[in-house]
This record gives structure tokens, sequence and C-alpha cells, in this order.
């Protein structure tokens, strides 16, 4: 079946530091990816996503590419700012299922 | 966008009792979706909600376990029922995007803790 592999967390960086989260899938056909955020006391959301191999990703200055050689879709931030801790979760749709990744907690301290 | 209000937002129930949670969004949707958050893990897929239909449940989670109610396009309950320590989770409810496959819309999630 589907499934998604993210690096173990958590990750503490300080501010303006380089984010890389990996992020690599197994599934059949093509499917579309996502990361998703979940702040501290806030629900679930989508951070950004590509639907198809090569397409980029990217909102609040995060970036992933959907790389289909390698089944991976890291995300990445130049310079992370203490808002951006939170819960990352990298998923895959197949059909209409979801499939997400474990999570990788992200504290940037000032 | 779509907005997802759910109830509880936490509670804390005793062992062998049952808890209803309602999700409400502010549009209508074909197809609302029931997940599972344990403590420090990943969203697990419980079913899918269906109106007008039977929910369909993912592998190792039963209706008898997780029933679940779909009267209409807006609303779904699901229910723990005979809760253990081992249910003691955040359950979410969401919806997909308006021709958006996949990007999902999330509730806040109810938190159960079970004694």
């Amino acid at each position: 079946g589907d499934s998604v592999t993210q690096m173990e967390g958590p990750v503490t960086l300080s501010e303006e530091a380089f984010l890389t989260i990996n992020c690599t899938y197994t599934a059949t056909g093509y499917p579309s990816l996502f990361w998703y955020v979940q702040y501290p006391g806030e629900g679930l959301q989508l951070l950004l996503k590509a639907t198809k191999a090569d397409d980029k990703g990217s909102n609040k200055g995060f970036e992933a590419t959907y790389r289909k050689e390698t089944t991976s879709f890291h995300l990445e931030k130049g310079s992370v700012q203490v808002s951006d801790s939170a819960v990352y979760f990298c998923a895959l749709s197949n059909d209409y299922k979801l499939s997400f990744g474990a999570g990788t907690t992200v504290t940037v301290r000032a | 966008s779509a907005v997802i209000s759910q109830k509880p937002s936490r509670d804390i129930c005793q062992r062998g009792t049952s808890l209803t949670i309602q999700c409400q969004v502010d549009s209508q949707v074909t197809m609302m979706f029931w997940y599972r958050q344990q403590p420090g893990q990943s969203l697990t897929l419980i079913a899918t909600a269906n109106q007008g239909s039977e929910a369909t449940y993912e592998s190792g989670f039963v209706i008898d376990k997780f029933p679940i109610s779909r009267p209409n396009l807006t609303f779904s309950t699901l229910t723990v029922s005979n809760m253990s320590p081992e249910d003691s989770s955040i359950y979410l409810c969401s919806v997909e995007g308006q021709g958006r496959p996949g990007e999902l819309f999330f509730g806040e999630g109810s938190r159960l803790t079970v004694l």
C-alpha cells in the first residue's frame, strides 16, 4: 500500500537557519504530494502541494519539489523564524485517500 | 476553503462509556473523513462518510466500535464506543476542498482522554 516516510524529529534550530525535512514515499500510480502543518494549539492546515513530477510547491517561504526519480518531496526553508515552530506532516494522495507521514516537530529558537 | 467545527473540543471519559463527536461544515460536501491522531503519532484514516450511504471503514476500524452518521451534506458524527485508555486520541473531521483532490480542510479536533 501507499506509505510516507519522513525524517524523525524533533528538530531544533536557531532563527535564520536553513531547514530541511526529508520525505520519501511509496505509491502506485501518480500520487499528489502535500505538506501539512500544525501550529501549536491550531488545527492541521495545508502548507503546499505538488501534483506531478518536477512540480515545485511553495508557500510562506517553504518549498518542496516532487522528485519522481527519487520518490521524494523534501521540505525546505532558507531562513526560519520562531513562528515556524510547528509539526510538519508529509502526505500523499492516491484516489481520494491521504496517507500521512509520522510528523516532524520543529522548534525555532530566537 | 471550508470551515469545520467540531464538538466537543476535549473531554475526559470513563472506561466503558461511549462518546459522540459532532462535525459541522459551512458548505455542502460529498465526503467527510474521520481521522485519529494518537499521542505522538501521525494521522490514521478511520472511515469515509458519504451522505446517504454507509461509511467506508479502513482496515483495523469497525462500525461497532466507531459508528458514524451522515444525515446531510454538512454534518456528521463519530461515536467512540465502549472506550478504553487506548482510545485516548485526537479525533479529526476533515473534508476535501471543492475541485481540489487531496487538499483537506480539518477541524481543530476533539481530544479524548479515557481514564
